[in-house]
């Protein structure tokens, strides 16, 4: 099955600076990579997703990069802000169901 | 509005009882899961089901059940079976595979 490892498992940065988070999966017949943002207490919620025939995505602060060949992909936040505190969980559709990475903390220190 | 609702938030139940937690979407989705949810564990996959009348077991079902006979709805039974019950769970529904997962609130379940 497909396995995803994500890192690091926490990550502090200063407010206006960027942060990167990486992924790496296993299944080569993957194409469906979302990122989901969970705040305390909640249901994670997808941020941003990217699928396999494209390199790259944007959507203002947030974009993701995705390497086929490598397999892997990462989430970069620009001009981080206090209230992108939170976890995120990357994942990757292997066979009929998605596997998701263990989780990044990132604290936004103002 | 549309979504997935999951009840109850919170939940409390002695140690050897069964219980059954809820969850119920609007989106017309085909597709639903549960999933499980321990700190530094991320989410891993308990049942999952892809039509009405079908699930399948994901990578940690033992000590649990589920039922698929509304297309809305996917209860997740606990049983006493299960030897950690304490944990967040987390329901999710998608149109099918390949596609954005929408999550419900989750429900934080407290055996003791």
């Amino acid at each position: 099955g497909e396995n995803v490892e994500q890192h690091p498992s926490t990550l502090s940065v200063q407010e206006g600076d960027s942060a990167v988070i990486k992924c790496t999966y296993s299944d080569s017949a993957s194409n469906y990579f979302p990122w989901y943002k969970q705040e305390l207490g909640k249901g994670p919620q997808l941020i941003i997703d990217i699928r396999s025939n494209v390199g790259e995505k944007k959507d203002q602060r947030i974009a993701v990069t995705l390497n086929k060949t490598a397999k892997h992909f990462s989430l970069h936040i620009t001009e981080t802000q206090p209230e992108d505190s939170a976890v995120y969980f990357c994942a990757a559709w292997g066979y009929q169901k998605v596997t998701f990475g263990i989780g990044t903390k990132l604290q936004v220190i103002p | 509005d549309g979504g997935i609702t999951q009840s109850p938030k919170y939940l409390f139940r002695k140690e050897g009882q069964n219980v059954t937690l809820s969850c119920e979407q609007n989106l017309n989705h085909d597709a639903m899961y549960w999933y499980r949810q321990d700190p530094g564990q991320g989410l891993r996959l308990i049942y999952y089901s892809q039509i009405v009348n079908d699930f399948q077991k994901g990578d940690i079902a033992e000590g649990y059940s589920v039922s698929r006979e509304k297309k809305e709805s996917f209860p997740l039974t606990v049983t006493s079976a299960q030897k950690n019950p304490t944990a967040f769970y987390l329901c999710a529904s998608s149109p099918g595979l390949n596609t954005e997962a929408f999550f419900g609130q989750g429900t934080r379940l407290t055996v003791v």
